[in-house]
C-alpha cells in the first residue's frame, strides 16, 4: 500500500527554528509537495520537490532524499502565524496526490 | 483576482437529505478536484475532471456524485448524508494533472444532524 509517515504534532519557539520530517512509501514517485493549512482553512502550497536536494523559498526550506523515501520541510525565525498543520503529499506514478495525516506546528512565544 | 470559490462555506443537513456544494474557479483550469477531510486527518480524493472527463476513485462511495456542466463550475451531490459524511469538503483546480500545484477552494464545512 501507500504511506506517509509525518509526525502528528510539534512544538516550537518563536524565533527559532523547526525540521518537519515526511517520509514515504509509494507506488511510483513524481514529486513531493508541502502544503500549509491553518485550522478550518484550505492548504495552500508551499514548496515542490521532484529531484534530490534543498530548495529554498525565504524562510522556507524543503529537503527530499528519493532513494531513502525522505524529505523535510525546515521553516526559519519562527512567526506566531506558522502556528498550522503542514502536509506532506507524494504524487504517484498516475500523478495522484497521496497526502499525509498532516504535522500540527505550535508555535509558543 | 483569480481564485477557487466554495459555496457554501458552512452547510447544516439532515441525516438522508440530499445535499449539493459548489465550486466555481476563475483560473481556467482543465482540472477539478473534490477532497473530502476529516479532523486531524489527510485529504482525501473523492473525484476529479480533466475537462469532461470524469476520473472516480475506486473507494468513493457511490452517495457521493459529482457534475461539472462547464470548465467554472463543478458539484458535489451527496445523494443521502449519513452522520460519517460530516467533514470539510475541498475543492481544487489544476491546468493539468501532472501540474505541481493545486490551488485549493476554502472548503465547505458540512454537519450532518
Amino acid at each position: 500500500g501507500q504511506n506517509i509517515d509525518q509526525p502528528t504534532e510539534m512544538t516550537a519557539t518563536e524565533g527559532a527554528i523547526v525540521q518537519i520530517n515526511c517520509t514515504y512509501q509509494t507506488s511510483g514517485f513524481n514529486g513531493l509537495f508541502w502544503y500549509q493549512q491553518h485550522a478550518g482553512e484550505a492548504p495552500t502550497f508551499l514548496s515542490y520537490n521532484v529531484l534530490d536536494g534543498l530548495e529554498e523559498k525565504g524562510r522556507f526550506s524543503s529537503f527530499l532524499s528519493r532513494s531513502k523515501g525522505y524529505s523535510y520541510l525546515l521553516l526559519k525565525e519562527l512567526q506566531m502565524k506558522d502556528s498550522a498543520s503542514y502536509l506532506c503529499a507524494v504524487r504517484d506514478s498516475n500523478y495522484q496526490l497521496i497526502w499525509g495525516a498532516g504535522t500540527k506546528l505550535i508555535i509558543k512565544p | 483576482d483569480a481564485m477557487v470559490i466554495q459555496n457554501p462555506r458552512y452547510q447544516v443537513t439532515q441525516f438522508g437529505k440530499p445535499v449539493t456544494l459548489s465550486c466555481s474557479q476563475t483560473l481556467n483550469h482543465n482540472v477539478m478536484y473534490w477532497y473530502q477531510q476529516k479532523s486531524s486527518q489527510a485529504p482525501k480524493l473523492l473525484f476529479h475532471y480533466y475537462d469532461k472527463d470524469f476520473n472516480n476513485e475506486a473507494d468513493t462511495p457511490d452517495n457521493f456524485q459529482s457534475r461539472r456542466p462547464n470548465t467554472s463550475f463543478c458539484f458535489l451531490d451527496i445523494r443521502s448524508p449519513g452522520l460519517g459524511d460530516a467533514a470539510m469538503y475541498l475543492c481544487a483546480t489544476s491546468e493539468r494533472t501532472d501540474d505541481y500545484e493545486q490551488y485549493f477552494g476554502p472548503g465547505t464545512r458540512l454537519t450532518v444532524t
